[in-house]
């Protein structure tokens, strides 16, 4: 089955430092990839897409980038700030479930200090 | 254009009570789903549904019942709550594999 691995947090850092948060996959078709940001007290809210290979999706400063050959999206950001502070989750859908099920990783904690 | 809200934000159930968790969307949203959100577990599918009067059981279903009789509301029941069932619940709906998150419902079990 299907099946999305981040890595464990939580990830602390300082302000303005870089971040990357690892994440690796398994599907039995052709994924759509997705990185959703939880800030504290509230509901998950999509960060950033990438639906086939070698798609780099970005926003807010962020990018991963869709590797097929190491079924990988990892989550980066070059210089990260206090507000960044928040669970990130990686996760699936894949083409062939046409009841569009997600499938999502663990979740892994940020906290930016100043 | 509230997107997807979840009703209500916060509960406290004594074991062997029921309740019902209404979650509602106001984009025209075919999919809707329920999950519950765990410490170190992330968010594990209970059921979803992929249109009006259809609905299908998802990674932990059991305990749990739903109904989408309406397009734009997927109901999430507990029959006869445990302490198990202590957790944040979370609606969504989706179009073209994108997902749409409401606030969340914290429920405690005693």
């Amino acid at each position: 089955g299907n099946s999305v691995t981040q890595m464990e947090g939580p990830v602390t850092l300082s302000e303005e430092a870089f971040l990357t948060i690892n994440c690796t996959y398994t599907a039995t078709g052709y994924p759509s990839l997705f990185w959703y940001v939880q800030y504290p007290g509230e509901g998950l809210q999509l960060l950033l897409k990438a639906t086939k290979a070698d798609d780099k999706g970005s926003n807010k400063g962020f990018e991963a980038t869709y590797r097929k050959e190491t079924t990988s999206f990892h989550l980066e950001k070059g210089s990260v700030q206090v507000s960044d502070s928040a669970v990130y989750f990686c996760a699936l859908i894949d083409s062939t479930d046409s009841w569009g099920k997600f499938q999502f990783g663990a979740g892994t904690q940020v906290v930016v200090t100043p | 254009n509230a997107g997807v809200t979840q009703t209500p934000k916060f509960r406290v159930l004594k074991t062997g009570q029921s309740m019902t968790l209404l979650c509602a969307q106001d984009m025209n949203h075919e999919y809707m789903y329920w999950y519950r959100q765990d410490p170190g577990m992330g968010l594990r599918l209970i059921h979803y549904s992929v249109g009006e009067g259809t609905t299908a059981k998802g990674e932990v279903p059991d305990g749990y019942n739903v109904s989408r009789l309406k397009k734009q509301n997927f109901l999430l029941g507990l029959e006869s709550a445990a302490p198990s069932q202590t957790s944040v619940y979370f609606c969504a709906s989706s179009f073209y594999y994108e997902q749409y998150f409401g606030p969340g419902t914290r429920l405690t079990v005693t």
